[in-house]
């Protein structure tokens, strides 16, 4: 089975930290994702990645930035954390082109206060 | 507007009770996904659909994609409470990369 793993379920930061949040698959997926998720918005896509070193801005990019050095490990980083970005925020992976099912982690669940 | 439309937004039902649930879109899918998530965590995947008119079953669960690929359904027989959760559909479009387009889910509940 795909295993997706995020680094924290919970997380409670003050506005203007720098927050990183860590996904890793195990399953040597080309494709990692990274969505919010809010009540009556459903899921946005934040910025996604195809390969090591490669990042794609999906549709709410603003605010954040992504680093994937390691084909397994894609990190989404809040610069100056906001209020308006707690939310939940899921991690996903694929298999490569053309391939579209995605394998979800279990989310993290952000707080800025 | 949603690419995706999922109908309806919400739903509570007693256990026990079938139920459909629609996902549309004027746009054409190459494929067309439908995932479960539980509350506090991530959607898990059910099942893809591929080809116009397709019929899939799991268990208690079918899923329908529509003749021309803009839309699904999803029925299930005998709710139970396990069932409760928010579905996802979500359509795959090849001129689009490697992302898919999310509906805005159906969130259920299934009263013992």
């Amino acid at each position: 089975d795909v295993k997706v793993t995020q680094s924290s379920r919970y997380l409670v930061k003050r506005t203007g930290e720098k927050v990183f949040l860590e996904c890793v698959q195990d399953m040597d997926h080309e494709n990692m994702f990274w969505y919010r998720q809010d009540p009556g918005l459903g899921l946005r896509l934040i910025y996604f990645s195809y390969d090591v070193k490669m990042k794609e801005k999906g549709d709410i990019p603003e605010g954040y930035s992504v680093s994937r050095e390691k084909k397994e490990r894609f990190s989404l980083i809040l610069e100056s954390a906001s209020t308006n970005q707690t939310s939940m925020y899921l991690c996903a992976s694929s298999l490569g082109t053309g391939s579209y099912e995605q394998y979800f982690g279990p989310g993290t669940r952000l707080t800025v206060t | 507007t949603q690419l995706l439309e999922q109908s309806p937004q919400f739903l509570s039902i007693q256990e026990g009770e079938n139920l459909t649930v629609y996902c549309n879109s004027s746009s054409v899918f190459s494929s067309l996904q439908w995932y479960r998530q539980e509350p506090g965590e991530g959607p898990v995947l059910l099942v893809t659909v591929v080809t116009g008119g397709e019929v899939k079953k799991l268990k208690r669960l079918t899923f329908q994609f529509g003749d021309a690929r803009k839309d699904s359904s999803l029925h299930i027989t005998a709710a139970q409470p396990g069932d409760t959760g928010l579905y996802l559909c979500a359509g795959y479009r090849r001129n689009a990369g490697n992302m898919l387009t999310f509906g805005g889910g159906t969130r259920l509940m299934v009263k013992p």
